[in-house]
């Protein structure tokens, strides 16, 4: 089945600078792939997704590449606000099922 | 368009007690997933239903846990004679269908005594 790896499980930036998370995936099957902002007490919330046809995508301060051929996806935050601290969680999910697999999560830490 | 609404949202049960957490999906979604997340850990699927119908269990304990989708009313896992090893956050999930983004409830918590 698939399996998730996803590093590093905390980072800690002073604000301003970028944060890069990275995940690798098992399985060449996996064709979407989401990344879910979770802080403290409250629900995962999707912040952006990509799908296997493309390579790239973005959302003002948030970005997520993919590299199929060597089967691993990241997501970069660039200018870190404080706001940003939580726990990122990166997921895939394999063609025509439903069953997200994650990953451990990435403990984002970002200093004033 | 109300979220994905669960509760309660804290629940404490003795050992041996059991548990009931219940899940209201969006409006118009009819597939609802749960998973659970241990301190410190990602969110592990359990089990995923639509409605009246259980899709896949693979994800759930086989014993004393279970969970339903009725025609009406919201999703409902059921962990009976909780033990300890079962406090953890339950989150569900809802989407209108396969392939498409889930959304997240604000999950329950469940302490056991």
């Amino acid at each position: 089945g698939e399996n998730v790896e996803q590093h590093p499980s905390t980072l800690s930036v002073q604000e301003g600078d970028s944060a890069v998370i990275k995940c690798t995936y098992s399985d060449s099957a996996s064709n979407y792939f989401p990344w879910y902002k979770q802080e403290l007490g409250k629900r995962p919330q999707l912040i952006i997704d990509i799908r296997s046809n493309v390579g790239e995508k973005k959302d003002q301060r948030i970005a997520v590449t993919l590299n199929k051929t060597a089967k691993h996806f990241s997501l970069h935050i660039t200018e870190t606000q404080p706001e940003d601290s939580a726990v990122y969680f990166c997921a895939a999910i394999l063609s025509g099922t439903y069953k997200y697999i994650f990953g451990t999560g990435t403990r984002l830490k970002v200093l004033a | 368009n109300a979220g994905v609404m669960q509760n309660p949202r804290h629940l404490v049960r003795r050992r041996g007690q059991e548990a009931r957490l219940r899940c209201s999906p969006m409006k118009g979604h009819s597939h609802v997933y749960w998973y659970r997340q241990l301190p410190e850990e990602g969110l592990k699927f359990m089990v995923y239903l639509q409605k009246e119908n259980i899709i896949d269990e693979s994800g759930m304990p086989k014993e004393r846990f279970s969970a339903e989708f009725p025609k009406e009313g919201p999703s409902i896992l059921r962990i009976q004679q909780v033990v300890r090893g079962d406090s953890a956050a339950y989150f569900c999930a809802s989407s209108p269908g396969l392939a498409y983004e889930q959304f997240f409830g604000p999950g329950t918590r469940l302490t056991v005594l």
